[in-house]
């Protein structure tokens, strides 16, 4: 159990610029979820995949952010047309699909839009 | 947007006493875990309760469940320095086996030595 990876870590980007984020969840979790946490504050959901169908997407989503998992391995999330309050940490998580499966946090990558 | 609420939103105790943490709901849930979340650091699982029990415990932590309140508590007991971090409810919406999971918006806890 390597657990799960994100990359980058940390990523600066200028207002405007599209952004990339990578997660790896653990190879037997068929289950990924995405979350952004601001200082402060819970994680927020933002969608989540079993496998690679793409279960639900918050409605606090703008149209600018997507997420893929392509062959249900690995994930993205993209976000296009940064603006400063884009800044925050995504959270990657993944699990069993099981109700009573505990979520394995990777630890995040922290975006800085200047 | 949150599904649960934890009170206080900081909590800081002397190393030794008992460090009581609450969670508030709004929905219907299948299950109720706690997590934990260190500075910088992504959330680890603490422990699990199911919407049928009213009790659980792991070591030194105490969770309860009243889902007539739509509520929950988290006991630590004997508080450490180490156990310094950021404490979350998450529920599993609904009894889909698809069910999102929903954290609320924490509790910051500080234990002084």
């Amino acid at each position: 159990d390597t657990g799960v990876s994100q990359n980058p870590r940390h990523k600066i980007t200028k207002r405007g610029q599209n952004v990339t984020f990578r997660c790896d969840p653990i190879s037997e979790h068929n289950r990924l979820y995405w979350y952004r946490q601001t200082l402060g504050q819970g994680p927020e959901f933002l969608t989540y995949f079993q496998n690679e169908a793409q279960l639900e997407k918050s409605r606090l989503l703008s149209d600018r952010f997507s997420a893929e998992r392509p062959k249900g391995s690995f994930s993205t999330l993209e976000i296009q047309r940064t603006e400063q309050g884009d800044s925050a940490m995504y959270l990657c998580a993944s699990s069993l699909p099981d109700r009573g499966s505990p979520l394995h946090f990777g630890n995040g990558t922290r975006l800085t839009v200047t | 947007s949150q599904q649960g609420e934890e009170d206080p939103q900081a909590l800081s105790i002397q190393e030794g006493e008992n460090a009581t943490m609450n969670c508030s709901y709004k929905t219907s849930i299948n299950n109720l875990q706690w997590y934990r979340q260190n500075s910088g650091r992504g959330l680890v699982h603490l422990i699990l309760i199911r919407s049928n029990e009213r009790e659980k415990h792991s070591g030194r932590l105490r969770v309860t469940l009243d889902t007539s309140k739509k509520s929950s508590s988290l006991l630590i007991t004997a508080s450490r320095a180490a156990d310094t971090a950021s404490y979350f409810c998450a529920t599993a919406q609904g009894y889909s086996s698809a069910s999102k999971i929903i954290f609320g918006s924490g509790t910051r806890l500080s234990i002084r030595p």
